[in-house]
């Protein structure tokens, strides 16, 4: 059963600083990798998404990594701003056996906070 | 980017009362729409997949007499919470699938059982 991972579950960091949350995932059998953001009460916005084939992906201040055969991804935020304030929540897509369809299993989240 | 609503936001009910969920992609047609469930500090599990005109696959542990689950159209799916009881209060989001395959979210749906 696949299981996702973050850490930390909580970080608070000061305006400017650049900064890497972690994700963690226990079958390396996924077809991509994403990240989103939750900011609260509201659903998810894609920020990246990494194909099992690709090392990162890159948006503006944000970098991605993916290590499929140690089951890790990191999510690289520069200069951040307070703005950024969010939960960052990472999910794999996985095929699940027995005829089920694709899903994405999701982390628990990494609630961020950045202060002025 | 594509847009996935979802009605209502919020919404309080009494216990033993049903309460309908509304999901719908406004610009374009999904292909698959999934219905997840967030508890506070939780990560986001996913209920049931459905594909228009055909009956939804239910996770493990997901009782479909309780969570009605209706894909009329390729932009709409409902979810029905029948007989709500405290327990089931949660973040209720769906999500739409497109042909690209692209998967996009809704806002979440707030649902509070007293």
């Amino acid at each position: 059963k696949q299981e996702v991972t973050q850490i930390p579950a909580a970080l608070s960091v000061p305006e400017g600083e650049n900064l890497v949350l972690n994700c963690s995932f226990t079958d390396s059998a996924i077809y991509n990798l994403q990240w989103f953001r939750q900011d609260p009460g509201k659903g998810l916005t894609s920020l990246l998404l990494i194909q099992s084939s690709q090392r990162e992906q890159t948006s503006g201040r944000l970098n991605a990594s993916l290590d499929k055969s140690s089951g890790r991804s990191t999510l690289y935020i520069a200069a951040s701003q307070p703005g950024d304030s969010a939960t960052y929540l990472c999910a794999v897509r996985v095929s699940l056996t027995q005829g089920g369809s694709e899903k994405l299993v999701f982390g628990k989240g990494t609630k961020l906070t950045v202060n002025p | 980017g594509a847009v996935v609503s979802q009605h209502p936001s919020r919404v309080i009910c009494k216990s033993g009362t049903s309460v309908k969920i509304e999901c719908r992609s406004l610009d374009f047609q999904a292909t698959t729409m999934f219905w997840y469930r967030q508890f506070p500090k939780q990560s986001l599990m996913l209920m049931a997949t459905s594909n228009e005109g055909s009956k939804a696959t239910y996770e493990q542990g997901v009782e479909k007499d309780k969570f009605l689950i209706n894909h009329a159209s390729l932009t709409l799916s409902t979810l029905t919470v029948t007989s709500a009881h405290p327990e089931d209060s949660s973040f209720y989001i769906c999500s739409a699938r497109t042909w690209a395959d692209t998967q996009y979210f809704g806002p979440g749906t707030r649902l509070t059982v007293l």
